[in-house]
């Protein structure tokens, strides 16, 4: 079935450091890519989204290129804030009715 | 705009109770899930619907069942609570395709 893996965490960086988070994914057919966010005490949000292969999704300096070819959807930011400090899900929703989530990577970033 | 509603936000049970977890959306659409939220282990699946009167299984639906009257509602039974399903809970609501809208979850806990 379908399937989402992310690198383990925590990733603990230093502000205006560079960030990747890794996801690849196994689906069958062309799954919709979705990065979310969730800040502490609250609930998952939809951070960037892609929805077919080369595609590029972006938000609030974030960006994830859609890679059929590695079936990739990694997640990357120039240069991270302290209030990028969150658990960041990738996930996709494929030809089935599920949503399918990855484990989670928590960041941390000092001052 | 509410979105996705949940109630309660925290909640402790006895070995043995059973309660309902409420969930409710507003924005017509016709998928719904729930999901629990464990440390390192992401979210997983416990019970969805594709549509009133429709609803299947997750990854982890001992414990639990759900019903789908309306499209509006999703609410989330535990029938007899035990300490493993101490958890954070979130109900999600999305149309096919696209992302995840969640809620803003319940923190539950069995002693």
């Amino acid at each position: 079935g379908d399937s989402v893996t992310q690198m383990e965490g925590p990733v603990t960086l230093s502000e205006e450091a560079f960030l990747t988070i890794n996801c690849t994914y196994t689906a069958t057919g062309y799954p919709s890519l979705f990065w979310y966010v969730q800040y502490p005490g609250e609930g998952l949000q939809l951070l960037l989204k892609a929805t077919k292969a080369d595609d590029k999704g972006s938000n609030k300096g974030f960006e994830a290129t859609y890679r059929k070819e590695t079936t990739s959807f990694h997640l990357e930011k120039g240069s991270v804030q302290v209030s990028d400090s969150a658990v960041y899900f990738c996930a996709l929703s494929g030809e089935g009715f599920k949503t399918i989530f990855g484990a989670g990577t928590r960041l941390f970033v000092k001052a | 705009n509410a979105g996705v509603t949940q109630t309660p936000k925290f909640q402790v049970l006895k070995t043995g109770q059973s309660m309902t977890l409420q969930c409710a959306q507003d924005m017509n659409h016709e998928y719904m899930s729930w999901y629990r939220q464990d440390p390192g282990m992401g979210l997983r699946l416990i019970h969805y619907s594709v549509g009133a009167g429709i609803t299947d299984q997750g990854e982890v639906p001992n414990g639990y069942n759900v019903s789908r009257s309306t499209t509006e509602d999703f609410p989330l039974r535990l029938l007899s609570a035990a300490p493993s399903q101490t958890s954070v809970y979130f109900c999600a609501s999305f149309r096919r395709g696209t992302e995840a809208f969640f809620g803003q979850g319940t923190r539950l806990t069995v002693v």
